[in-house]
């Protein structure tokens, strides 16, 4: 069973206006960590914004900001004001330990956002 | 930036032929990781590293191996490369093991299998 879902494939919107991608996700640990990251064309895997399962108040970082649902498992990504250069594959990712003690990042398929002018 | 490196950015090869991909970072940390990215499935975990010489199995080991000789480096070898090893490859680092720690990459490997 996937661990991490993203049910959007592919996204649209028009610059300056807000998008939310989908993420929802399958644990039974009770800590845990929530990462997206952004790829855009040129390959690099970009560091977004991270929720931990005990945080109370929803993560934000700049223009990006975190609709975490813990009852619902979901860990939507919301971007504001969007711009041409938010145009990017988008991975929502879980942090799950390993049986060797480490951790790794359980990755969805995630969602190709294209914003237009 | 967390100073890592990949090598080659690029190869294209041929089936049988063995391959090794190099993983390097300066920061002296102690988690390592490689996965691939294939269409339509995101990144998925080949093998991990947490310390010298101790590494394990991700979701998608067969097929490959790995060494870490020492902290800085942490390499990933074909034996025999298929057309199914075709692939982006990317390296990682966990700063720690803090929940709030995120995965830091390199900028890739792009692997071609004929």
């Amino acid at each position: 069973a996937q661990k991490i879902t993203q049910t959007q494939p592919g996204m649209f919107v028009q610059e300056k206006e807000a998008v939310t991608l989908d993420c929802t996700y399958d644990t039974s640990d009770q800590s845990y960590g929530l990462f997206w990251y952004k790829q855009p064309s040129s390959g690099e895997m970009i560091f977004l914004i991270y929720q931990g399962s005990y945080d109370e108040q929803n993560a934000t970082e700049g223009r990006y900001s975190l609709n975490f649902q813990k009852a619902r498992k979901s860990a939507n990504l919301v971007i504001s004001a969007s711009q041409l250069g938010d145009s990017a594959m988008y991975f929502c990712a879980m942090r799950e330990r390993t049986q060797g003690g480490s951790e790794k990042l359980v990755f969805g398929k995630g969602t190709k956002l294209t914003v237009n002018p | 930036d967390a100073g890592i490196t990949q090598s080659p950015r690029h190869k294209v090869t041929e089936t049988g032929t063995p391959v090794t991909l190099r993983c390097h970072q300066t920061e002296n940390h102690r988690y390592m990781y490689w996965y691939r990215q294939d269409p339509g499935h995101g990144l998925r975990l080949i093998h991990y590293s947490y310390g010298v010489k101790d590494t394990d199995k991700g979701e998608v080991s067969d097929g490959y191996s790995v060494s870490r000789s020492k902290t800085e480096d942490f390499l990933l070898t074909l034996e025999s490369a298929t057309s199914s090893q075709t692939s982006v490859y990317f390296c990682a680092i966990t700063r720690g093991l803090a929940v709030y720690n995120e995965q830091f990459f390199g900028p890739g490997t792009r692997l071609t299998v004929l």
